[in-house]
């Protein structure tokens, strides 16, 4: 059982270069979510999708994009990433739209130099 | 501005009980949720609560008092599989989910 697949796992990446951090489910679910994780911060919220062909922003969107082109997958996108955008990130799928029961990926260790 | 408080780490001995505690302020409350997140792994959920009150779930339990903006998980019998850290959040008037930094609960034996 997938559930929630993220990759790559950890990519060391160049300041200024594009990266794409992929996220695929196979549990049907509407909701998709992409958080941060920092050392001593609480997750937050960078993008968010409701249904396929929806998109919205979270608590921290600048410097990302998303799309939404299907129900399985939620890539995020750095244009031109920057040191700050180290992190960990993770993916999370919801089972409604208002839901706070989700269910994330295993994570994408993001270090830019 | 929103805001969830939770202690940064406590310590506990094996087959005891231990309390984390959460206290929110947010703008709206559709809900708080527990989720727990070992090393290097991703979050899983754990409970929630939107009514005042206690919600048991095996060894683990949650309470939830909305006129304080407060909650607490409470661990029994405590095992070495429950060293983790435990991350409370809560959901606001826009179906939002605010997040505290999560309380890193080490076991000993």
């Amino acid at each position: 059982i997938a559930g929630i697949t993220q990759a790559p796992t950890s990519q060391i990446l160049a300041a200024g270069r594009r990266m794409t951090l992929r996220c695929t489910q196979d549990m049907r679910h509407n909701a998709m979510y992409w958080y941060r994780q920092d050392l001593g911060l609480g997750l937050r919220l960078i993008h968010y999708s409701n249904t396929a062909g929806t998109t919205g922003k979270g608590e921290v969107p600048d410097g990302y994009s998303v799309s939404r082109a299907n129900t399985d997958d939620f890539p995020l996108t750095l244009a031109s990433a920057v040191p700050s955008q180290t992190s960990v990130y993770f993916c999370a799928v919801g089972s409604g739209t208002n839901t706070g029961e989700l269910f994330f990926g295993e994570g994408s260790r993001l270090t830019v130099l | 501005g929103q805001n969830i408080d939770q202690p940064t780490e406590m310590t506990a001995t094996e087959g005891a009980i231990v309390q984390i505690n959460c206290t929110y302020q947010t703008s709206g409350f559709n809900g708080l949720f527990w989720y727990q997140q070992h090393a290097g792994e991703a979050p899983t959920f754990l409970s929630y609560n939107v009514l005042d009150g206690l919600e048991e779930k095996g060894r683990f339990s949650s309470f939830l008092s909305r006129s304080k903006g407060y909650s607490y998980l409470l661990l029994k019998e405590l095992q070495m599989k429950d060293s983790a850290s435990y991350l409370c959040a809560v959901m606001d008037s826009n179906y939002q989910l605010i997040w505290g930094a999560g309380t890193k609960l080490i076991i000993k034996p």
